[in-house]
């Protein structure tokens, strides 16, 4: 069965560092999202990407906070200057319609000392 | 601004009782969809239903039922017989339907439901 993979599983890292958080979407896929869940906490939408560009962000998606579609099977979360709130497992997802089901990936837990 | 309120933050079990998990929502939209999602221990979010708002027949698929009610805003999830392996916290979330918002689930808090032998 189809499935989002991400990448890594865990990444540690030291507060000012530039992390990218790495998803392979479902192939036949157009729509593609990051979230964040704070340890405890609900699931929280970062942002949206469609047709090469963000189609939605949230507030929380502020500057540090980039995404990129570098290929054709790739979808990067790049957080430029991590801050010790941006500890949190991120979820990519994607969807192959914009009401469609979305198929989560395992999350990448972050840790920013 | 969409919001989605789940009530019980904690629900504990024995097992083959019956659980029902409320879910309450607020909307402009007058097309939206509701899901539920399940976070087992291990971390991923496991999709369980996605019903649309012209759609309020209830269903059921095995042991899971769902309960959707315009009039007071609720999409409640019941578990039949309940098992130890249903323990995880689920989550129920809303999104509206615009042409360019995509998916944008807004997550209730999470019910965490605990199943004992």
């Amino acid at each position: 069965e189809p499935e989002v993979t991400q990448t890594p599983s865990h990444q540690v890292t030291q507060m000012g560092q530039e992390v990218i958080l790495r998803c392979v979407p479902i192939s036949n896929h157009l729509y593609f999202y990051w979230y964040r869940q704070i340890l405890g906490q609900k699931v929280e939408f970062l942002v949206s990407f469609y047709n090469n560009e963000i189609s939605e962000k949230s507030e929380i998606f502020d500057d540090q906070f980039s995404v990129e579609r570098p290929d054709g099977s790739n979808f990067t979360l790049k957080i430029r200057s991590t801050k010790l709130e941006d500890s949190a497992m991120y979820f990519c997802a994607s969807s192959d319609q914009f009401t469609g089901e979305l198929f989560f990936g395992e999350g990448s837990r972050l840790t920013v000392l | 601004a969409q919001k989605v309120t789940q009530a019980q933050t904690e629900i504990s079990v024995v097992e083959k009782e019956d659980v029902t998990l409320d879910c309450v929502y607020e909307t402009r939209d007058t097309t939206y969809y509701l899901f539920w999602y399940k976070q087992p221990p291990s971390g991923e979010l496991v999709f369980l239903i996605r019903r649309n708002s012209f759609d309020e027949q209830n269903e059921i698929s095995g042991r899971y039922s769902w309960n959707f009610q315009k009039s007071t805003s609720s999409f409640n999830f019941t578990i039949t017989a309940s098992q130890v392996v249903d323990s995880a916290v689920y989550f129920c979330a809303l999104s509206e339907a615009g042409e360019t918002s995509g998916s944008r689930l807004t997550f209730g808090e999470g019910t965490q439901l605990t199943v004992n032998p």
